[in-house]
């Protein structure tokens, strides 16, 4: 079955310091992984995605992401952390085969201090 | 603009009031879907349809109910609300099944 952990429920950064998110999946087939980002009363807003295509995948306000099959993990990161980068974030995983619903991890809040 | 838009965003009511909240989308999407939001569960998902007419459960369905009569609009009926039911929803769209989604901006219930 498939399933993604996010390895931090908090992570707190300094504006200007760079910005690390972990996500490990499980899944037996090559999985589609998202994340995406909610900002306070706001809906959700997809970051990223990867459909097995380039392993390193670029995404809005300057986020990236690696896809590493040998460690099942999609981190996210970014460079340089700003402050409108406070938020939560959620890594996703589509399944595959019969079960082809959306996985969600429990999500990381993002803090960064000025 | 292409959005996803809930009504209301915020709900205070009391055990046993039927309500509805609506979600539409402008972006002509096939897909849509509703899901709660609640602290240390992250987001479930209650119902989803795949096309008008034709809607599905989801992970957690009791005490809900949906209907799709038109593309645009999804909304998501609490027949008798009860306080386990107290969230934050959201209501998504996509182009199809697997595609990314679109969400609205959620609507916060509180049920007395």
């Amino acid at each position: 079955a498939q399933s993604v952990t996010q390895l931090d429920s908090h992570v707190s950064v300094s504006e200007g310091t760079p910005v690390l998110l972990r996500c490990n999946y499980s899944s037996s087939y090559s999985p589609s992984l998202f994340w995406y980002v909610q900002h306070p009363n706001k809906g959700l807003q997809l970051l990223l995605k990867y459909t097995s295509a380039a392993t390193l995948v670029k995404g809005i306000n300057g986020f990236e992401a690696e896809f590493k099959k040998s460690e099942t993990s999609f981190h996210l990161t970014k460079p340089s952390a700003h402050m409108s980068d406070a938020a939560e974030y959620f890594c996703v995983v589509r399944g595959t085969g019969n079960n082809r619903k959306l996985i969600w991890g429990l999500g990381t809040s993002l803090a960064v201090n000025p | 603009e292409a959005q996803v838009t809930q009504n209301p965003r915020y709900l205070i009511t009391v055990t046993g009031k039927k309500l509805t909240v609506t979600c539409s989308q402008n972006m002509n999407h096939e897909y849509m879907s509703w899901y709660r939001q609640d602290p240390g569960l992250g987001l479930r998902q209650i119902y989803y349809s795949m096309n008008v007419e034709v809607t599905d459960k989801g992970d957690v369905p009791e005490g809900y109910k949906v209907s799709r009569k038109e593309k645009r609009n999804f909304p998501l009926i609490l027949e008798s609300p009860s306080p386990n039911q107290t969230s934050l929803y959201f209501c998504a769209s996509s182009p199809g099944t697997f595609q990314p989604q679109h969400f609205g901006d959620g609507t916060r219930l509180s049920i007395l």
